[in-house]
């Protein structure tokens, strides 16, 4: 079967940095992404992987390796805003994204 | 109007009650999809549309009925629902649904309560 797997919950400190892990095992590989979702709304769209390596955009960089099925989120100088669930999917061999069920960030002053 | 659109916001119905839900979508993307999310469960794909065609249907019961008339429109079309049913129904558009690379747009989602 396909799978997502990734943390349920990580707590952080304000200003500091988090890393929040993303595991797959999934039917093909056509790209992994990862959203943001603050609780009663939308997910929103923050990076998009299909190469190995890094991507950065901002305070937020999101890293990639196909070979070993793993992707990380990475946010850095931390905001009381950046209290959300964060979301990896994996679009499969037939180009359906497969969700894992979000990791809930908890900053913390 | 801008993005992905969806009403009502909030619905609460019987399992007796036939009810749908809109998304509408002002992006001229040619995709456009249902989910359902649960808490603490990831995304289900219930629906994807291309073109106004359906695509895929991922084995979801026949008490959810979708229709698209137009790539700007999706509607949900429910009855006798269970309780279990209730849930935050998402609707999302993308460029594409075969591009690897085209994020999905959400709307803000239908919370569904079934008594």
């Amino acid at each position: 079967g396909q799978n997502i797997d990734q943390p349920t919950e990580m707590t952080a400190t304000e200003g500091a940095i988090v890393q929040i892990n993303c595991t797959y095992q999934t039917s093909g590989f056509n790209g992994l992404f990862w959203y943001q979702q603050h609780a009663g709304e939308a997910p929103t769209f923050l990076s998009y992987n299909v190469l190995d390596g890094l991507e950065e955009k901002g305070r937020f960089s999101s890293f990639l390796s196909r070979s070993k099925g793993y992707s990380y989120l990475l946010l850095k100088e931390l905001q009381m805003k950046d209290s959300a669930s964060y979301l990896c999917a994996v679009k499969d061999s037939n180009y359906q994204l497969i969700w894992g069920a979000g990791t809930k960030l908890i900053i913390k002053p | 109007e801008t993005g992905v659109t969806q009403t009502p916001r909030h619905l609460v119905m019987g399992m007796t009650n036939k009810k749908s839900l809109k998304c509408e979508q002002h992006l001229g993307h040619n995709a456009m999809y249902w989910y359902k999310q649960s808490a603490k469960k990831p995304l289900e794909l219930m629906f994807v549309y291309s073109l106004e065609e359906r695509v895929e249907n991922n084995s979801v019961p026949s008490r959810f009925s979708p229709e698209c008339p137009n790539s700007s429109h999706l509607f949900l079309h429910l009855h006798t629902l269970q309780p279990e049913d209730s849930a935050l129904y998402l609707c999302a558009s993308s460029q594409d649904w075969t591009g690897g690379s085209y994020e999905q747009y959400f709307g803000p989602g239908t919370r569904l309560t079934v008594t």
